[in-house]
């Protein structure tokens, strides 16, 4: 059964501190890997995706597959950076059903 | 352009009654998408539209729950009759393809009392 974990459910940082969000993963096979986001009083939406490889608002995520994990990083961190971030995995090809973890609410102090 | 609307906003019910939830997805996307988060948990995947047709309901937790996408436009999601473990907010997500970034709508609360 593909499962994501995401240990913190809060995260609390000072501003211009870096960011790690954790995130492991279980799946038989290669899934898909992605980071979404939801602002305070926004809707859902997707921040990145581990085969874009790209750095969306200084965010990255590296794909471990040794480790199974799926960490989301920033170096320094800003007050607008404050959401709740989910991670989430598909089967691989594509979004399809999207299995998410429980999601780490992000705290950056000024 | 429109993103993903959902109806209504928050529904507060009484255990036992019914409700229905409404999902317009984004003009031009066939595949349509129903996820809940019951408090404290993750997300989880209800079902996927493929047009009018249902591609996947594996994640629908029981027959009290019932989803339609007449015409293909959009879908409801109906709950009868509701029990506590119900509440929760129930997203609805919209992608051009199959393989498309999923666009979320607000999401619906639900709330059985």
């Amino acid at each position: 059964a593909q499962r994501v974990t995401q240990p913190e459910k809060l995260l609390s940082v000072f501003k211009g501190a870096p960011v790690e969000l954790k995130c492991n993963y279980s799946y038989s096979g290669s899934p898909e890997l992605f980071w979404y986001v939801q602002y305070s009083r926004q809707r859902l939406q997707l921040l990145l995706r581990h085969i874009s490889r790209e750095s969306i608002k200084g965010f990255t995520a590296d794909l471990n597959k040794g480790e199974t994990s799926f960490h989301l990083k920033k170096p320094f961190a800003q007050e607008e950076d404050s959401a709740m971030y989910y991670c989430a995995l598909s089967p691989s090809g594509g979004y399809q059903k999207v299995t998410f973890g429980t999601g780490t609410k992000l705290q950056v102090i000024p | 352009e429109a993103g993903v609307t959902q109806f209504p906003s928050h529904s507060v019910i009484e255990k036992g009654q019914t409700v229905t939830l409404r999902c317009d997805p984004i003009s031009g996307h066939d595949n349509l998408y129903w996820y809940r988060r019951v408090m404290g948990k993750e997300i989880k995947f209800l079902l996927h539209f493929v047009k009018e047709s249902k591609q996947d309901e594996s994640g629908m937790p029981n027959n009290r729950f019932l989803a339609e996408r007449t015409g293909g436009t959009y879908s409801t999601l109906k709950v009868q009759p509701a029990e506590l473990e119900d509440s929760g907010v129930y997203f609805c997500a919209s992608s051009q393809e199959r393989f498309y970034e999923q666009f979320f709508g607000p999401g619906t609360r639900l709330t059985v009392l």
